[in-house]
């Protein structure tokens, strides 16, 4: 099973509050879980990323945890900013094609931080 | 500074056209993907190749081809244009054998089909 379930699809916070949005997944061969950012009228760009041998993996002020067992994780933003307010997608990637990493990508949240 | 380009931002196109979207990438990688982004639906893999004419279907080919003649160019063509068809068209490439994974995106084609 490819799929990677994404909640909430929606998300609106105030300046200073601590968004977190979820994911899970089947595929027990999944060996990376990155995390993409996008900006309206952007691509999608990567935020940050982890391996399933780490339980939490911080940059700045975004954190992801992971559950290898529960097959899910998650994404923190620390102290959100209006500049944070992006889509978000998780996503998970194996190397199934013989080397060539296929990702798996979440249906996206919509973070709005407002002032 | 890594780059990817799509050939239009925005598209408008009638139903039963032949489209091509573009996309080149300026970095040396082998593997390039072409994606449709939908509200609530995420992106979607439509095709993926992995080298100079090879190629490999993703999750939703139905409806659409490929084309990668040279490394740096990777060209997604609708045959018969449909208006279920219209969407933001994503198109990124990775190095093959990268430890990160990390997929570069190209700005999207916002494409309409009417």
């Amino acid at each position: 099973q490819q799929q990677v379930k994404q909640s909430p699809q929606s998300l609106i916070v105030q300046k200073g509050g601590i968004p977190i949005i979820n994911c899970a997944y089947e595929n027990t061969a999944f060996d990376y879980f990155p995390w993409y950012q996008q900006f309206p009228g952007k691509g999608p760009a990567l935020l940050i990323a982890i391996r399933p041998d780490v339980s939490e993996k911080k940059e700045g002020r975004f954190t992801i945890s992971f559950n290898k067992s529960a097959k899910q994780f998650s994404l923190h933003i620390m102290d959100s900013q209006p500049g944070d307010s992006a889509t978000y997608f998780c996503a998970a990637s194996n190397p199934s094609y013989g080397g060539y990493q296929k990702v798996t990508f979440g249906t996206g949240t919509k973070l709005q931080v407002i002032p | 500074d890594v780059k990817v380009t799509q050939s239009s931002r925005y598209l408008v196109k009638r139903t039963g056209e032949k489209v091509f979207l573009e996309c080149v990438q300026d970095m040396d990688h082998e593997n390039m993907f072409w994606y449709r982004q939908d509200p609530g639906l995420g992106l979607r893999l439509i095709y993926f190749s992995y080298d100079v004419k090879m190629k490999e279907k993703g999750d939703i080919p139905e409806g659409y081809s490929v084309s990668r003649e040279k490394k740096e160019r990777f060209s997604l063509i609708l045959e018969s244009a449909s208006t279920n068809q219209t969407s933001m068209y994503l198109c990124a490439s990775i190095v093959s054998g990268s430890l990160s994974y990390e997929q570069y995106f190209g700005p999207g084609t916002r494409l309409t089909v009417t």
